[in-house]
């Protein structure tokens, strides 16, 4: 089946680095997403890996290792405002260009406390 | 360049009534995707229409139904609600393969209360 793990909660301090983790068993594998939804707020992207290795983006990065079926978003320099659920989605599938489904795990509830 | 725009942001509806929920997606954006939230299941994708076409469908039953526009704007629409229907649902467009990207882009949601 088709199966996407986080973390639920994590807390952290202004001024750290975290690392949330997401595993995947998909059927298919078509690139792994992160994106990052304030409470009440859209979902609004943060990266993209669909070949190994890590992509740097400022305060953020992401890792994948398809091998291992395996993703990790890293925060460094945490403020309060990034506070928030972190949600780990991978495509599993292209079919006639399809880019619309993806699958999601239930996010992970990021609390940076000073 | 506007964002994704979904109407209503909150309703209120009673078991058994029907609801539909509109989006309208980025200027050049075709592809329009519907998914389910709730703290117990998260994310689940529902459908995608791209040029008016349903390209995709989640596993959703068929009370759920949706569709699209010439212009892109897309609907969906939910018969005889139940209580577990209460969600936020969230629309998503995506710009053309063509242009190399891959992201979707969400919009802020239309949260439904079934009572």
């Amino acid at each position: 089946g088709q199966n996407i793990d986080q973390p639920t909660e994590m807390t952290a301090t202004e001024g750290a680095i975290v690392q949330i983790n997401c595993t995947y068993q998909t059927s298919g594998f078509n690139g792994l997403f992160w994106y990052q939804q304030h409470a009440g707020e859209a979902p609004t992207f943060l990266s993209y890996n669909v070949l190994d290795g890590l992509e740097e983006k400022g305060r953020f990065s992401s890792f994948l290792s398809r091998s291992k079926g395996y993703s990790y978003l890293l925060l460094k320099e945490l403020q309060m405002k990034d506070s928030a659920s972190y949600l780990c989605a991978v495509r599993d599938q292209n079919y006639g260009g399809s880019q619309g489904n993806l699958i999601f795990g239930k996010g992970t509830k990021l609390s940076v406390k000073p | 360049k506007a964002g994704v725009t979904q109407t209503p942001r909150y309703l209120i509806k009673t078991r058994g009534q029907q609801v539909t929920l509109s989006c309208s997606p980025i200027s050049g954006h075709r592809s329009v995707s519907w998914y389910q939230q709730t703290p117990g299941q998260g994310l689940q994708f529902l459908f995608e229409y791209f040029s008016e076409t349903q390209r995709n469908k989640g596993n959703f039953p068929g009370r759920f139904s949706g569709r699209q526009f010439s212009n892109s704007r897309s609907e969906m629409n939910v018969s005889t609600l139940e209580l577990g229907d209460s969600a936020l649902y969230l629309c998503a467009s995506s710009p053309p393969l063509s242009s190399g990207a891959n992201v979707l882009t969400f919009g802020a949601g239309s949260r439904l209360t079934v009572l």
